[in-house]
């Protein structure tokens, strides 16, 4: 079956630090890649996507890049902001017949301190 | 910029009651969705729904779920009979042809 393994949370950095929230899948098929973001008290943003091998997907300064070869989706920032904080979702989807469900992980929470 | 909107976003029932949870799923989109997120655990798939019938569902949605399209825009989730560990946020979503599904605000079940 399909399954997303991500970082156990949770994480706390000081502003502007370096981040990296590790993601790995077990996928039948090839899978579709994303990372959703929940702010606090909100629902799932779309952060970034990757659809296919050696993809990179960003947005807002976050980037993921599709790694076939480790089963990977690591989600990095290069400099941290208080309003980064969240919890991020990585998840997958194999397409075969089009409606296909997305499987999450359980979610990493991001604590960023001023 | 369209987005899914659901009503309530929060809801609060006795045990045994019925509830229905309401989405407006984004007008050109063909694909739709439930999830759910018990407090503090992943998020979870619930049913899809394509060209008004249910194409996949997992081992949560038993016989207590249902779910309709009554009048072309909204997309309900019903739950017949709750049970205290129903309590749960619930997530509608929906795609259109392309990769990334839109996900509505949600709904906080509470159930007491």
């Amino acid at each position: 079956g399909n399954s997303v393994t991500q970082m156990e949370g949770p994480v706390t950095l000081s502003e502007e630090a370096f981040l990296t929230i590790n993601c790995t899948y077990t996928a039948t098929g090839y899978p579709s890649l994303f990372w959703y973001v929940q702010y606090p008290g909100e629902g799932l943003q779309l952060l970034l996507k990757a659809t296919k091998a050696d993809d990179k997907g960003s947005n807002k300064g976050f980037e993921a890049t599709y790694r076939k070869e480790t089963t990977s989706f690591h989600l990095e920032k290069g400099s941290v902001q208080v309003s980064d904080s969240a919890v991020y979702f990585c998840a997958l989807r194999v397409q075969y017949f089009g409606n296909e469900k997305l499987t999450f992980g359980t979610g990493t929470r991001l604590t960023i301190i001023p | 910029e369209p987005e899914v909107t659901q009503t309530p976003s929060h809801q609060v029932t006795q045990m045994g009651q019925e509830v229905i949870l309401r989405c407006v799923p984004i007008s050109n989109h063909l694909y739709f969705y439930w999830y759910r997120q018990i407090l503090g655990q992943k998020v979870e798939f619930l049913v899809s729904f394509y060209n008004n019938e249910i194409s996949e569902k997992s081992e949560i949605f038993d016989d207590q779920f249902s779910v309709e399209r009554p009048d072309g825009s909204n997309f309900t989730l019903k739950i017949r009979s709750t049970k205290l560990e129903d309590s749960a946020m619930y997530f509608c979503a929906s795609r259109d042809d392309k990769v990334e599904a839109f996900f509505g605000q949600g709904t906080r079940l509470t159930v007491v």
